[in-house]
């Protein structure tokens, strides 16, 4: 089946320093990764994704390697703001159908 | 481009009581999920739509429905309320089904007492 373990929680870090957040999953077939944050009183925000094997995907600062060989999909930043503060979710939408499966979630803390 | 809304933002029901909550997903998205995001057991799929059609269906009980209009906007409706039923139900769009990046509307907060 498909399913998504994620790095749990919570993550206090302090202003610029370095951030990683592991995501592994299972799934059948070539499943796409995605990243998505959530900001308190927020729905989910797609950060980032990933479609096909050794494809890296960015944005804001963030970045994960889509690695077929060890399944997984570690989200990382070099130095953390406190506007990163948030809940972040590795995902991912299997070959066939539409469905996502997610993480738990991964709460992060960036404190000055 | 007008993203995913959801309304109600709000809602306080009463056990036993129903409610309807509504979605318009991105214009020219045709496909939308609907997700029940609570503290304890996180975002757990509960259906997907796709050209007024059922796809597939999360692991949630009968009192749980959907449906979706020709205009892809879409509504799901919980029947004889229980108090575990207190979440934040969201809904995502994307064009088609498929491996397509979802886009997630604010959400309802479901209260129920």
């Amino acid at each position: 089946g498909n399913s998504v373990t994620q790095m749990e929680g919570p993550v206090t870090l302090s202003e610029e320093a370095f951030l990683t957040i592991n995501c592994t999953y299972t799934a059948t077939g070539y499943p796409s990764l995605f990243w998505y944050v959530q900001y308190p009183g927020e729905g989910l925000q797609l950060l980032l994704k990933a479609t096909k094997a050794d494809d890296k995907g960015s944005n804001k600062g963030f970045e994960a390697t889509y690695r077929k060989e060890t399944t997984s999909f570690h989200l990382e930043k070099g130095s953390v703001q406190v506007s990163d503060s948030a809940v972040y979710f590795c995902a991912l939408s299997a070959a066939t159908g539409n469905q996502f499966y997610f993480g738990t979630g991964t709460s992060l803390t960036v404190i000055p | 481009k007008a993203g995913v809304t959801q309304t109600p933002r709000y809602l306080i029901k009463t056990r036993g009581q129903q409610v309807t909550l509504s979605c318009s997903p991105i214009s020219g998205h045709r496909s939308v999920s609907w997700y029940q995001q609570t503290p304890g057991q996180g975002l757990q799929f509960l259906f997907e739509y796709f050209s007024e059609t059922q796809r597939n269906k999360g692991n949630f009980p009968g009192r749980f429905s959907g449906r979706q209009f020709s205009n892809s906007r879409s509504e799901m409706n919980v029947s004889t309320l229980e108090l575990g039923d207190s979440a934040l139900y969201l809904c995502a769009s994307s064009l088609v089904p498929g491996q397509e990046t979802q886009y997630f509307g604010p959400g309802t907060r479901l209260l129920v007492l």
